[in-house]
């Protein structure tokens, strides 16, 4: 089974919308994390934002914020007032286990997301 | 503060050659990471290295051998590359950080490998 779910494969947004990426995940640890990146079609991977299990409250940074949803196992990423330079692929990944063990991410297909003028 | 930086950028091989893939860090992280990225998919993790002197195998281990030559270096080795090792290479690093800041994992810019 899958562990990170990201069911569009290709989204269009119109300039200056906002977007929500989908993600869901599987596990069954307590202690978890789940990660954004955005690959650009240079083709870095960049971090955008992180998400702890224990967090409270949804993470934010900037025009970034995840909407985390535990109990369905989704941690969405929402991009406010979309920008031309956000077209990209977008992948959600996840850790499993303590923050301070050894740990792998586990990746999603991701998502392409353009961004029309 | 280059970050992760690896070497080559580019690069050809033909069945059966071998190559090293080179990678640093000057973040000071304990942990590294080889990657490689397949299109239309996310990233599978080759090897990594927790911390200095120790690496483990990840999903995709077969027909690599990885070396963590010193807390800065983490190199990849394909000792007889085969066309299904066409890919693109990511070199990661990270560390961890108590109380709430997340080990993130940063990137190096890839290496496109093509195996004829």
């Amino acid at each position: 089974a899958q562990k990170i779910t990201q069911t569009q494969p290709g989204m269009f947004v119109q300039e200056k919308e906002a977007v929500t990426l989908d993600c869901t995940y599987d596990t069954s640890d307590q202690s978890y994390g789940l990660f954004w990146y955005k690959q650009p079609s240079s083709g870095e991977m960049i971090f955008l934002i992180y998400q702890g299990s224990y967090d409270e409250q949804n993470a934010t940074e900037g025009r970034y914020s995840l909407n985390f949803q535990k109990a369905r196992k989704s941690a969405n990423l929402v991009i406010s007032a979309s920008q031309l330079g956000d077209s990209a692929m977008y992948f959600c990944a996840m850790r499993e286990g303590r923050m301070d063990s050894n740990y792998q991410l586990i990746w999603g297909a991701g998502t392409k997301l353009i961004i029309k003028p | 503060n280059a970050g992760v930086t690896q070497t080559p950028k580019f690069q050809v091989l033909k069945t059966g050659q071998s190559m090293t893939l080179q990678c640093a860090q000057d973040m000071n992280h304990n942990s590294m990471y080889w990657y490689r990225q397949d299109p239309g998919m996310g990233l599978r993790l080759i090897y990594y290295s927790a911390s200095e002197g120790t690496t483990d195998k990840g999903e995709v281990p077969n027909g690599y051998n990885v070396s963590r030559l010193n807390k800065r270096e983490f190199s990849l080795r394909l000792e007889s590359a085969a066309p299904s090792q066409t890919s693109v290479y990511f070199c990661a690093s990270s560390d961890f950080v108590h109380r709430g800041k997340p080990d993130t994992q940063y990137f190096g810019p890839g290496t496109r490998l093509t195996v004829l």
